[in-house]
């Protein structure tokens, strides 16, 4: 089975310019979750869509960041101007979701995820 | 307190030992829990699942007590290539959404 696609896998810019990600999901999944991880920490949630919809994106930087899944399956996230703090592995997600108690729609499996340096 | 909380270490461990990593949580309505492994410059591969009182899968165990609200992991015979960083993750009840922590950082020598 194929797994979670990202690209490009490295990204180097200059701040306040303008970046864009992209991931396809597992085939099938539901639901897709971008996570920003800066060095030595957690990944963190940027936003997750169900289908083509948000369900949260309470953590998104709405300022300068943006994401979209218009038909539910591929997505991509945009960082528009970058700051030297946005420097950090930006990791696509994805999980059955949808209805259902059980624990397995829970189950994330990440992409190989795109470092971004901003200088 | 935070949310889900990890001894970072890191822990150094020789071949053939037991080693048991503890993560603490704050919220009683999260209700699913994870376990998670990174290898250094990777993307976290999902390790294990905790939808009940714990799991094991071969060396590995996981158990998980509510009352206390932690959750542990125990590797036994560890390998060289055990060495990682391991995240402890929960899940928010009627929610996909995960919080990760900080992971602990594990380093099996010969």
């Amino acid at each position: 089975e194929a797994g979670v696609a990202q690209s490009p896998r490295y990204k180097i810019i200059e701040k306040r310019q303008s970046v864009a990600f992209w991931c396809n999901p597992i085939s099938g999944h539901a639901t897709l979750y971008w996570y920003q991880q800066i060095l030595g920490q957690g990944p963190k949630l940027l936003i997750q869509f169900q289908n083509n919809g948000v369900v949260d994106d309470s953590q998104l930087p709405k300022d300068r960041f943006s994401a979209e899944r218009l038909k539910g399956v591929d997505s991509t996230l945009k960082i528009q101007p970058a700051k030297l703090e946005d420097s950090a592995v930006y990791l696509c997600a994805s999980s059955l979701g949808g209805p259902g108690t059980s624990g397995i729609y829970y189950e994330q499996y990440f992409g190989p995820g795109t470092r971004l340096t901003v200088t | 307190r935070k949310e889900v909380e990890q001894d970072p270490g890191p822990f150094n461990v020789p071949e053939g030992a037991t080693v048991a990593f503890n993560c603490t949580y704050s919220n009683s309505a999260s209700q699913s829990f994870f376990w998670y492994r990174q290898d250094c410059r990777k993307e976290p591969k999902l390790l294990m699942s905790v939808y009940s009182s714990g799991n094991e899968d071969g060396r590995f165990t996981a158990q998980l007590n509510r009352a206390s609200q932690y959750i542990s992991l125990l590797i036994r015979d560890s390998k060289l290539s055990d060495s990682a960083t391991y995240l402890c993750v929960r899940s928010g009840a009627g929610s996909y959404q995960l919080t990760f922590g900080k992971g602990t950082k594990l380093s099996v020598i010969p």
